[in-house]
């Protein structure tokens, strides 16, 4: 059973729109949540991570909650590019530790129209 | 800056031969990873290391087998490659913080036919 789920699983913006991507869990622990951006055929690029019960971080135009009450997460996108066309992929971590392992999402293919 | 590289970055095999891929961390980090995504999946996990000589079953092992020369190298072997093998394949490396931070390589294609 899929422990990650990410929604929409696409979506189709306009340029300086901006947009909510969202991640569903069930893995148990969650020490950690990080989002990850991935351009087509490229490699997974960290755009933020999340630790606190209930945290929120800002890294530019993205920022990011957490709540692991709710086991939620959202990526928020503001004013959005035509380079933040990619995939977005949700990965939880269960252990902070070498024995952690990382649950990733299917992802949300986001495009960017002019 | 933190950096992994794959090669090769594409390859075309023929079912039942062998094919290597390879992965070089500069990171000094003592984890590292074998993925591979295919479309409407998240990433899994094949095998994983935690140090030079030491190798993990992942989610998925079957048909691959790993290897940890040393600290900077980690390899993922098919043996016997077949057509569902065809995937792209992401290396990652990690280390031990409160956080887990992971950087991956821009993965190898492998098309197996």
């Amino acid at each position: 059973k899929t422990q990650v789920e990410q929604s929409p699983q696409s979506l189709v913006v306009r340029q300086g729109e901006n947009c909510v991507l969202q991640c569903n869990y069930s893995v148990t622990p969650d020490n950690h949540l990080r989002w990850f951006k991935q351009d087509t055929g490229k490699g997974l690029v960290s755009l933020t991570v999340l630790v606190d019960q209930k945290d929120k971080t800002s890294n530019g135009r993205y920022s990011a909650t957490l709540d692991k009450d709710a086991k939620h997460s959202t990526l928020h996108i503001t004013a959005t590019l035509l380079d933040d066309t990619a995939t977005y992929i949700c990965v939880v971590g269960d252990r902070g530790s070498a024995l952690g392992r990382l649950h990733f999402g299917a992802g949300t293919q986001l495009i960017v129209i002019p | 800056e933190a950096a992994v590289t794959q090669s090769p970055r594409n390859k075309v095999a023929v079912t039942g031969g062998k094919v290597t891929l390879s992965c070089n961390q500069t990171n000094n980090h003592n984890n590292m990873y074998w993925y591979r995504q295919d479309t409407g999946h998240g990433l899994r996990l094949i095998h994983y290391s935690y140090g030079a000589g030491s190798t993990e079953k992942g989610d998925i092992p079957d048909g691959y087998k790993a290897s940890r020369p040393s600290q900077e190298n980690f390899s993922l072997i098919l043996e016997l490659a077949t057509p569902s093998q065809t995937s792209v394949y992401f290396c990652a490396s990690g280390e031990r913080s409160k956080n887990t931070e992971v950087f991956f390589g821009k993965g190898t294609r492998l098309t197996v036919v």
